[in-house]
């Protein structure tokens, strides 16, 4: 079965950086891209950018273009999200989610939690 | 920048239909997608390219588009359906974007 499973929740101070990781298993790892998402707290869903897996093309957010990184490593199918020069607001849980192409996020992982606090 | 357009809130009583709107400028040519997020859990795909049904998500979740406007219909809603709604689509350079969310109240 599909399963994308995320690293655990990290807690940063203002200007740090975080990565996280989103390991996936029950699929042909280079078959799809991988969207990622956040969640600020009691606010909605936005869209953070889009890797493909198969050959690494990215696609980003405007707002995050210079912070964000992400990038695959398809010898241990697992993706990750780098965001530099974290802020107050970049507190949210962040999702991975596999796409099927166009925005069909067929599966999630379980979140992890960021916390920016000084 | 692109925009989603949701209602903020929908209430419906058990049994009723829930008709849930997307507005967005590119939705005549781009797919909408549909998420549903119960309260501390990721989001679930209920509906995918404008009308599609994943596998395992109930009948009673359709979709449909038309022009400027994507609608997610629950007939018959059920208690177990309250939950957050979100549209999501792409832009002209594939940037996805989602609404804003819809809170759907069955009771």
């Amino acid at each position: 079965q599909v399963q994308l499973v995320q690293s655990g929740a990290e807690v940063k101070k203002p200007g740090a950086s975080v990565k996280v990781s989103c390991k996936a298993s029950g699929y042909t790892f280079t078959s799809y891209g991988i969207s990622w998402v956040r969640q600020a707290p009691g606010q909605g869903l936005e869209w953070m950018g889009w890797i493909s897996a198969y050959n690494g093309n990215t696609n980003y957010a405007q707002k995050l273009q210079g912070r964000v990184t992400m990038t695959t490593d398809t010898s241990t199918s697992t993706a990750y999200m780098e965001l530099r020069s974290l802020r107050s607001d970049d507190t949210a849980v962040y999702y991975c989610a596999r796409e099927e192409g166009g925005g069909n996020l067929d599966y999630w992982g379980q979140g992890t939690l960021v916390t920016v606090s000084s | 920048s692109y925009e989603l357009t949701q209602p903020p809130s929908v209430s419906v009583s058990p049994g009723q239909t829930a008709r849930i709107t997307c507005s967005g400028d590119a939705l005549p040519k781009k797919y909408a997608y549909w998420y549903q997020q119960k309260s501390g859990q990721a989001p679930v795909l209920v509906i995918y390219e404008d009308s599609k049904r994943p596998s395992g998500i109930p009948e009673r979740f359709s979709g449909s588009s038309s022009g400027t406007m994507a609608t997610l219909t629950i007939s018959g809603a059920q208690v177990e359906d309250e939950a957050d709604y979100y549209c999501y689509s792409t832009d002209s350079s594939g940037k996805g974007v989602f609404g804003g969310g819809t809170k759907l109240t069955v009771l």
